[in-house]
């Protein structure tokens, strides 16, 4: 079946401009996560959604950061007056959650370049 | 908080060699494990986890790993490595308490012909 898909695969965006990240998770995997990668990094975790409310959002940075995910199923984080530290490659991932199924399926990601 | 350490940047096998990549975790109560791998320019790929049960469980492409709780390690194995598994390999864990997942930085694995 078809994975997570996220759009658009490379954003580039002046310094104090807002994007829009898309992610559209695996069907019926209820829980959907954001991380953020940088350079030569793992993963960190930013927000978790179980249906449409954000469960955990203890890992965004800052009020500029938030994310939606208003009928269960596409989300979409949103980074208002971008900074240069924001660019980083942004990954969306979904589980099913349940039983012994919590292993999370990751999207390509969106690259993302504030100048 | 939860945390993973993967203590070598980069592992260097030659073809037909084991392969071993070491992480060893921190959590506070009983932990989910996972390894996933990256190749360039494509997302991260779920190999294998450990949930509960036996101490040694087996993925895909012929890796296993091994849970290990008095060490607090999970470090993954294949017995004989191919070119094709030169990636990037990413360590994970997950407190039972919450859904976050805490990533080591990462291996690069070059397998030489």
């Amino acid at each position: 079946g078809a994975g997570v898909s996220q759009t658009p695969s490379n954003k580039v965006t002046e310094k104090g401009k807002y994007v829009e990240l898309r992610c559209d998770p695996i069907s019926g995997h209820t829980a959907l996560y954001w991380y953020r990668q940088s350079l030569g990094q793992g993963p960190e975790f930013l927000i978790y959604f179980q249906g449409t409310g954000a469960a955990d959002d203890s890992g965004l940075p800052n009020d500029r950061f938030f994310a939606v995910r208003p009928e269960g199923s596409v989300s979409t984080l949103k980074i208002q007056r971008t900074e240069r530290g924001d660019s980083a490659v942004y990954l969306c991932a979904s589980s099913l959650d349940r039983g012994e199924s919590y292993e999370q399926y990751f999207g390509p990601g969106t690259r993302l370049t504030v100048t | 908080a939860q945390s993973v350490a993967q203590p070598e940047d980069q592992v260097n096998v030659a073809e037909g060699n084991p392969l071993t990549v070491k992480c060893t975790y921190s959590v506070s109560g009983n932990p989910y494990l996972f390894w996933y791998v990256q190749y360039p320019n494509r997302g991260l790929q779920f190999l294998l986890k450990y949930i509960t049960g036996d101490n040694l469980v087996k993925g895909s492409y012929g890796f296993e790993a091994e849970f290990n709780k008095s060490q607090t390690s999970f470090h993954l194995k294949k017995p004989s490595a191919l070119v094709s598994d030169s990636a990037l390999y990413f360590c994970a864990v997950r407190d039972r308490g919450n859904n976050r997942l805490a990533f080591g930085k990462g291996n690069q694995v070059v397998v030489i012909p």
